[in-house]
């Protein structure tokens, strides 16, 4: 059963900082992977999607990574801005083609 | 082009009713999946649907349905309303099934149960 967690929970950083959201895996046998943002009382977002055979996807300031064999990816942000205050969730999609969202990282750029 | 599009956005029951929670793709876009969204459970899967077959099912009760429609829309029902059942149901819609397409979501219909 895939299981899916990210670190840090909560982060809250200047404006203007590079960061790193965290997301592991359990099962590596997936097929993509994808990084979401949601804002308060909102749906969810599309950033980014990874394709298991792919090492990295680029969006502006965003870069994802994928690590499928450890079972990790990887959410950049260069030069954070308030605007990109939201919670992020990472989502793999494993062979029964659902996807499983992790817990989320709360970000608030200050 | 316009996104996924849900309604209503907010919905007050009282436990033992039923209720019936539309969701409009993306045209074009064939495969519509539902999720749950609760803040001690956090985002989890429904069940999902392809040209009007479920094609996946999630760890629900069978208080829990849906169904999709010949021009893809969908809807999802709920009997027999628990406490438990408050939550922000969110709809995505995709191309297809295969793997390269993305998920986009609707803002969620807010459902309370008193």
């Amino acid at each position: 059963k895939q299981e899916v967690t990210q670190i840090p929970a909560a982060l809250s950083v200047p404006e203007g900082e590079n960061l790193v959201l965290n997301c592991s895996f359990t099962d590596s046998a997936i097929y993509n992977l994808q990084w979401f943002r949601q804002d308060p009382g909102k749906g969810l977002t599309s950033l980014l999607l990874i394709q298991s055979s792919q090492r990295e996807q680029t969006s502006g300031r965003l870069n994802a990574s994928l690590d499928k064999s450890s079972g990790r990816s990887t959410l950049y942000i260069a030069a954070s801005q308030p605007g990109d205050s939201a919670t992020y969730l990472c989502a793999p999609r494993g062979g029964t083609y659902k996807y499983i969202f992790g817990t989320g990282t709360r970000l608030k750029v200050l | 082009k316009a996104g996924v599009t849900q309604t209503p956005r907010y919905l007050i029951k009282t436990r033992g009713q039923q209720v019936t929670l539309s969701c409009s793709p993306i045209s074009g876009h064939r495969s519509v999946s539902w999720y749950q969204q609760t803040p001690g459970q956090g985002l989890q899967f429904l069940f999902e649907y392809f040209s009007e077959t479920q094609r996946n099912k999630g760890n629900f009760p069978g208080r829990f349905s849906g169904r999709q429609f010949s021009n893809s829309r969908s809807e999802m029902n709920v009997s027999t309303l628990e406490l438990g059942d408050s939550a922000l149901y969110l709809c995505a819609s995709s191309l297809d099934l295969v793997s390269h397409s993305p998920l986009h979501f609707g803002n969620g219909t807010r459902l309370t149960v008193t």
